[in-house]
């Protein structure tokens, strides 16, 4: 079935530098949304991605979507401690079209 | 508004015994998903409703059960319980059906303990 592989698991930053974390479909997505939970949290939906390549940014936030539209990435510039919590991507796509979550990159940031 | 309410927020059970937890959704909102969350495993899915009907399930026993009232709350149960069962339970409300583009507002997590 559908898989959404999400790299990495955890990444520890220095506060103010950039981080990263990527997501890959086995099969091509509809559309992908981003989510971020807060430790101690629930998660909360950042963004959504339609098209092919399509590239939005949130402050320091640039989210991409892949050509194939079956890999996007999250990229954070100049990381603030605000930024701490579990990252997580949702892929749908597949015959059910259901939202298949990533398991997640949880960020740490060292002030 | 009212965001999605979920209850209760914290419940300890013995292995064998059953649990019940509810969702209310965000108002108007006719699809209701469930997750499981434990540490690293991420947001595994149980099974969404929409409009009273079962959509989609995830790959779980079939001890994990819900279902949909009218008014659009959803309820899960889970018989039989195992310590493995001891997660963070997460229940998203959306306007449409999962994966057609609706935001998912998750409830804060009912945190079930089993011992």
């Amino acid at each position: 079935g559908q898989q959404v592989m999400q790299i990495p698991q955890y990444q520890h930053v220095q506060e103010g530098e950039d981080f990263t974390t990527y997501c890959n479909s086995s099969t091509t997505l509809s559309n992908i949304q981003w989510y971020k939970q807060r430790p101690g949290g629930h998660p909360v939906f950042l963004i959504q991605l339609v098209k092919s390549g399509e590239v939005k940014k949130q402050k320091r936030l640039t989210f991409q979507f892949g050509e194939a539209k079956k890999n996007s990435s999250l990229h954070i510039t100049a990381t603030q401690t605000t930024d701490v919590g579990t990252y997580f991507c949702a892929g749908a796509g597949g015959s059910q079209g259901n939202l298949i979550f990533g398991k997640g990159t949880k960020l740490s940031v060292k002030p | 508004k009212a965001g999605v309410t979920q209850t209760p927020r914290y419940l300890i059970k013995t292995r064998g015994q059953q649990v019940t937890l509810s969702c209310s959704p965000i108002s108007g909102h006719r699809s209701v998903s469930w997750y499981q969350q434990t540490p690293g495993q991420g947001l595994q899915f149980l099974f969404e409703y929409f409009s009273e009907t079962q959509r989609n399930k995830g790959n779980f026993p079939g001890r994990f059960s819900g279902r949909q009232f009218s008014n659009s709350r959803s309820e899960m149960n889970v018989s039989t319980l195992e310590l493995g069962d001891s997660a963070l339970y997460l229940c998203a409300s959306s306007l449409v059906a999962m994966g057609q583009g609706g935001e998912l507002f998750f409830g804060e997590g009912s945190r079930l303990t089993v011992l």
